[in-house]
């Protein structure tokens, strides 16, 4: 089955710097690539995704890039804000399989006044 | 707005006690899911539902069923609770069928902590 490794776990940035969560895949057939926010007491919401037929997806501060060759997709927060504040969580899939989501572990995102 | 409602946000149960987690959604998805969430692990999938009356175990079904009787609704039990089922309980929706064209986002409900002691 599909293993997806995220990196880094913690992560402390300025506000108004950037930050970059990194995530890996093994299935080279997934072909589709949310990401997930959690904010505190409350259930993952996605934020963007991107599937592998785009390498590149932005939405106002936030983007996602994706490289197939190397099975490995990114999220970029730009100008951070205390609300960006979460745990974000990468996932894949293989459309077309009999399975869920496969998340990664999840980067705690913590945006320093 | 899609609504996914987790009956319970806390529960405490003893070890070996029956325990069910209920989980509704309004949206008429076709799909559900069960996840465990647990610190420095992330989201696992425990069990899924395509359809009424249909289930497939997911990554770490060991010790957990489900029942889907109506479409909205889709039920997690945990037949003998154990302490090493102490975690966060995530329950999901997503609409048509997961297919290589229309990969479609899931919902998630608040999360039931429970804490079997």
């Amino acid at each position: 089955g599909e293993n997806v490794e995220q990196h880094p776990s913690t992560l402390s940035v300025q506000e108004g710097d950037s930050a970059v969560i990194k995530c890996t895949y093994s299935d080279s057939a997934s072909n589709y690539f949310p990401w997930y926010k959690q904010e505190l007491g409350k259930g993952p919401q996605l934020i963007i995704d991107i599937r592998s037929n785009v390498g590149e997806k932005k939405d106002q501060r936030i983007a996602v890039t994706l490289n197939k060759t190397a099975k490995h997709f990114s999220l970029h927060i730009t100008e951070t804000q205390p609300e960006d504040s979460a745990v974000y969580f990468c996932a894949a899939i293989t459309g077309g399989g009999a399975d869920g989501l496969t998340f990664g572990k999840g980067t705690h995102l913590i945006i320093q006044p | 707005d899609v609504k996914v409602t987790q009956s319970s946000r806390y529960l405490v149960k003893r070890t070996g006690e029956k325990v069910f987690l209920e989980c509704v959604q309004d949206m008429d998805h076709e799909n559900m899911f069960w996840y465990r969430q647990d610190p420095g692990l992330g989201l696992r999938l425990i069990y899924f539902s395509y359809d009424v009356k249909m289930k497939e175990k997911g990554d770490i079904p060991e010790g957990y069923s489900v029942s889907r009787e109506k479409k909205e609704r889709f039920s997690l039990i945990l037949e003998s609770a154990s302490t090493n089922q102490t975690s966060m309980y995530l329950c999901a929706s997503s609409p048509p069928p997961w297919d290589r064209v229309m990969n479609t986002e899931a919902f998630f409900g608040q999360g039931t902590r429970l804490t079997v002691v």
